[in-house]
């Protein structure tokens, strides 16, 4: 079957580091995205890490472990605006992306 | 570009009534997903299209949903009859796949979203 898991909800403090994972079991791996979504609005792509290693973007980072079936967003000095769901995802293979439940982020002052 | 888009934004109707939600993708893209997202079950893939063929339906709950797409400009999810545990919001999203879903162009791998159809059924 198809499965991921990542924490249902963190709590970090503006200005602080935070890493939310990721680890999944899919039939198929064709690469793993990160999306953030804040309340009420659409799913916006953050990063693809499709071989092992970290991938750094700005204040985002991503790191992949491919035999571990493992994942993580870094997220650096943390703003309010960061607060959002944050979704892990694993495209399985063809055409097919399977999105986990998400992460929901709380920044507080 | 403006993107992804849907409408309507916001649907009410009652139970047993045809809900039709519609898409734009963003041009040039080749493959459409509809995903249907609520608190209890996260975002779910319900069915997508490559080349304006449907390409996998094993996620649509029942044959009450149907989907099409006359052209790759156009998508339509429709709901005949509704009802109240279909209450959700309904993504559309697009893409540039090229064959077997692989990447095509640069940074284009990843999905664009339309902005949601929020619907409730009473």
């Amino acid at each position: 079957g198809q499965n991921i898991d990542q924490p249902t909800e963190m709590t970090a403090t503006e200005g602080a580091i935070v890493q939310i994972n990721c680890t999944y079991q899919t039939s198929g791996f064709n690469g793993l995205f990160w999306y953030q979504q804040h309340a009420g609005e659409a799913p916006t792509f953050l990063s693809y890490n499709v071989l092992d290693g970290l991938e750094e973007k700005g204040r985002f980072s991503s790191f992949l472990s491919r035999s571990k079936g493992y994942s993580y967003l870094l997220l650096k000095e943390l703003q309010m605006k960061d607060s959002a769901s944050y979704l892990c995802a694993v495209k399985t293979g063809g055409f097919k992306t399977i999105f986990g439940a998400g992460t929901r982020l709380f920044v507080k002052a | 570009d403006a993107g992804v888009i849907q409408s309507p934004r916001h649907e009410v109707t009652e139970m047993g009534q045809e809900v039709t939600l519609r898409c734009k993708p963003i041009s040039g893209h080749n493959s459409l997903f509809w995903y249907r997202q609520t608190m209890m079950r996260g975002l779910e893939l319900l069915i997508y299209f490559n080349n304006n063929v449907p390409i996998d339906d094993s996620g649509m709950p029942e044959d009450r949903f149907s989907a099409k797409m006359p052209n790759a400009s156009f998508s339509t999810l429709k709901i005949q009859p509704s009802e109240p545990r279909d209450s959700a919001v309904y993504f559309c999203a697009s893409s540039l796949l090229g064959a077997r879903g692989l990447a095509g162009g640069s940074s284009s791998y990843e999905q664009y979203f339309g902005p949601g159809t929020r619907l409730t059924v009473t």
